[in-house]
């Protein structure tokens, strides 16, 4: 079945450090891929998101690239900030059809915790 | 202003005693779907609607059950709890199941 695996946490930076957070899924098909974000206390929003291969989604200053030849969706900011401190998730959806109509199979999430 | 509630949002309860989570959009979503939280697993998904009368099975229903009369509402019934059913819960919706997903704030469940 379809999955996905984020890079092992907690992360810590200090204000302005650059972030990678690396996402790979598997999954057949053509998935489309999310990133979420959860602040303390509060449920998920979309941070970003891309349906098809190469497609570059960017939101807040942070991006990600599907890319179908290495099967990965990285997260990336180039200087983050202290409100950037929350859980991030990575995503796929499958799609149309089937028994996953609309299901997101979700990373386990990473910890970002930004000092200033 | 659009968006996905649930109540309670915080719950503790013991094993046995039947619960409901209501969970409602007002953005006239089609989809609409559960998923519990926990600690390494990231979100999995319990069960989901695409319209009234649409329900079907996520990756992890047991215990659980659904039902979706309105459009707008789509409560998660425990019918018996058990401690392992002690979760964060998620409610979220979309206009169709293939379109981005908005969630609710979170159910904080324990069950002793």
């Amino acid at each position: 079945g379809d999955s996905v695996t984020q890079m092992e946490g907690p992360v810590t930076l200090s204000e302005e450090a650059f972030l990678t957070i690396n996402c790979t899924y598997t999954a057949t098909g053509y998935p489309s891929l999310f990133w979420y974000v959860q602040y303390p206390g509060e449920g998920l929003q979309l941070l970003l998101k891309a349906t098809k291969a190469d497609d570059k989604g960017s939101n807040k200053g942070f991006e990600a690239t599907y890319r179908k030849e290495t099967t990965s969706f990285h997260l990336e900011k180039g200087s983050v900030q202290v409100s950037d401190s929350a859980v991030y998730f990575c995503a796929l959806s499958a799609g149309a059809g089937g028994t996953s109509y609309g299901k997101l199979t979700f990373g386990q999430g990473t910890i970002l915790t930004v000092h200033p | 202003e659009a968006q996905v509630t649930q109540n309670p949002r915080y719950l503790i309860t013991v094993t046995g005693k039947k619960l409901t989570v209501t969970c409602s959009q007002n953005m006239n979503h089609e989809y609409m779907s559960w998923y519990r939280q926990d600690p390494g697993l990231g979100l999995r998904q319990i069960y989901y609607s695409m319209n009234v009368e649409v329900t079907d099975k996520g990756d992890v229903p047991e215990g659980y059950k659904v039902s979706r009369k309105e459009k707008r509402n789509f409560p998660l019934i425990l019918e018996s709890p058990s401690p392992n059913q002690t979760s964060l819960y998620f409610c979220a919706s979309s206009l169709h199941g293939t379109d981005t997903q908005y969630f609710g704030p979170g159910t904080r469940l324990t069950v002793l």
